[in-house]
C-alpha cells in the first residue's frame, strides 16, 4: 500500500468548509484513496473513498487531483462534531489490512 | 441494524495473566477485523479473518491470537498479558474481500496492571 502524508493538525472555524489535504505521490494505479475519522477514543468511521473521479456523499467531498498524487478532503460546513482525527489511506481494495497513518487532528473552533 | 458490537468494554487485568475479548460483525458480514491502539498512537493492525480462515497478520508476537467462529463473530486472546499490551482494542467487520470499506466497534479498553 502507498505510504500517504498528511499534516499534523488544522484547524477550521465552525460554519466554513474544512479542507484537508493529503500526499500519496507514491500511489500506483489500482490503488483507492480511503478517508476515515475518529472521534476521541471512538472506533473510526468510513467517510468516503474514490479512485480516480470526484466523489461526494452526505459526509464529505473528495477530490482527487488528475495525477493522483494528492487528495483533497472537504467538509462544507463543519460542525463541533466534527473535531477529530482525519486518516488518509490507499488500499488495493482487495481486502486485508487498511494501514492508518498519524492522521490530521482537525479541530473545528466556535 | 445493529452495528458491530465489542465486550467487554472495559477489562482490568495483570501481568502474566490472559484477556479474551469479543467481537461480533454486522450481520451479513463475513471478515473481521482487529486493530490495536495504545494510548497516544495510531491504530495498529492485529488480525484479520474471513470466512473463519486467518488471511492476514500484522507484526505482533505469538500471544496474540484469534479465531473467527461459524457465525463469523471472532475473539481475540492474548497470552502472558504485558504493561504494554494496554490499549484499546477495535474490532471491524467488512461484507467482503473487495471493499476497503470497514465498520469500526467502539472498542474493548484493556488495562494491564
Amino acid at each position: 500500500d502507498a505510504k500517504t502524508t498528511q499534516p499534523p493538525s488544522m484547524d477550521c472555524a465552525e460554519g466554513r468548509a474544512a479542507n484537508l489535504p493529503c500526499n500519496h505521490s507514491t500511489i500506483s494505479g489500482n490503488e483507492y484513496v480511503y478517508w476515515y475519522r475518529q472521534i476521541h477514543s471512538q472506533g473510526p468511521q468510513y467517510i468516503i473513498h474514490g479512485l480516480k473521479n470526484n466523489e461526494t456523499n452526505e459526509m464529505a467531498s473528495l477530490i482527487i487531483t488528475e495525477d493522483r498524487k494528492s487528495s483533497t478532503l472537504i467538509l462544507p460546513h463543519a460542525t463541533l462534531r466534527d473535531t477529530a482525527v482525519y486518516y488518509c489511506i490507499a488500499n488495493y481494495n482487495q481486502g486485508g489490512k487498511l494501514i492508518f497513518g498519524q492522521g490530521t487532528e482537525l479541530s473545528v473552533k466556535p | 441494524e445493529a452495528g458491530v458490537t465489542q465486550s467487554p468494554t472495559h477489562l482490568i487485568k495483570t501481568r502474566g495473566q490472559q484477556a479474551t475479548l469479543r467481537c461480533s460483525p454486522i450481520s451479513g458480514h463475513t471478515s473481521v477485523y482487529w486493530y490495536q491502539q495504545a494510548l497516544g498512537l495510531g491504530l495498529q493492525f492485529l488480525l484479520w479473518y474471513d470466512e473463519g480462515e486467518e488471511r492476514n497478520r500484522g507484526n505482533f508476537p505469538p500471544r496474540f491470537s484469534g479465531r473467527q467462529f461459524p457465525n463469523y463473530s471472532s475473539e481475540l486472546n492474548v497470552n502472558a498479558l504485558e504493561l504494554e499490551d494496554s490499549a484499546l482494542y477495535l474490532c471491524a467487520s467488512s461484507s467482503g474481500t473487495n471493499t476497503g470499506e470497514l465498520f469500526f466497534g467502539e472498542g474493548s479498553r484493556l488495562t494491564v496492571l
